[in-house]
């Protein structure tokens, strides 16, 4: 089984200052997914970036970019340029890379979120 | 192009009563997801659908919970009676098959009293 751990519950940024989100996991799998998504109050999980196991390039959108460490298992998001907009919880999720009609395989396993607050 | 649609947003109902939430995916999105997302937590997969076939349910309470996706389109998630423990929000998502991107809705907070 994977699990994902964010081990800051909370955080907060100044408005144009730069701020860094932790996530690790832990699994056996080789091949898979990792994401960031945002839940603002209004509780829309959006889609903030994506990081395929096997490129060994970060993903970047934008002001977002990730530091992924596959060996130890370590996929941080780094928010440049904060806006008050970017004020939300932050869920980092995996996915394992199997084919479409596995079974649960293709179920996100999510952290338990850090709050991030950017303060004006 | 519409999102995923879940409706109520908001439900308050007093524990041993039935309670159903509905979910109209992102229109070609074949495989629909349930989620639930207690307080304070990520989401936890309760069922997936490929069309209109569970094909997990492992991590659904079904003495309690069932669901449907009668035409492999929009679905219904139920709970009857439901419990203290059940307050929460559930969330559905929608993707278009072999794509890992997963598409949110709102989502339904439920509070039972």
């Amino acid at each position: 089984a994977q699990t994902v751990t964010q081990s800051q519950p909370e955080m907060s940024v100044q408005e144009a200052e730069t701020v860094t989100l932790s996530c690790t996991y832990d699994t056996s799998e080789n091949n898979y997914y990792l994401f960031w998504y945002k839940q603002p109050p209004s509780r829309q999980m959006i889609l903030v970036i994506r990081q395929e196991a096997y490129k060994q390039q970060n993903a970047t959108e934008n002001r977002f970019s990730v530091n992924f460490q596959k060996a130890a298992k370590s996929f941080s998001l780094k928010i440049s340029d904060s806006q008050l907009g970017d004020t939300a919880m932050y869920f980092c999720a995996f996915m394992k890379h199997v084919m479409p009609r596995a079974g649960s395989a293709r179920q996100l396993t999510f952290g338990s979120g850090t709050q991030l607050t950017v303060l004006p | 192009e519409a999102g995923v649609v879940q409706s109520p947003r908001y439900k308050i109902i007093e524990k041993k009563q039935p309670v159903a939430f509905w979910c109209n995916p992102i229109s070609g999105h074949n495989t629909l997801y349930w989620y639930r997302q207690n307080l304070g937590q990520g989401p936890e997969l309760l069922i997936r659908y490929e069309n209109e076939e569970a094909v997990d349910d492992s991590q659904l309470p079904k003495d309690r919970f069932s669901a449907e996706r009668l035409k492999g389109v929009d679905s219904t998630l139920k709970i009857q009676p439901a419990e203290l423990g059940d307050s929460a929000v559930y969330l559905c998502a929608s993707s278009f098959r072999g794509y890992n991107e997963q598409f949110f809705g709102p989502g339904t907070r439920l509070t039972v009293l």
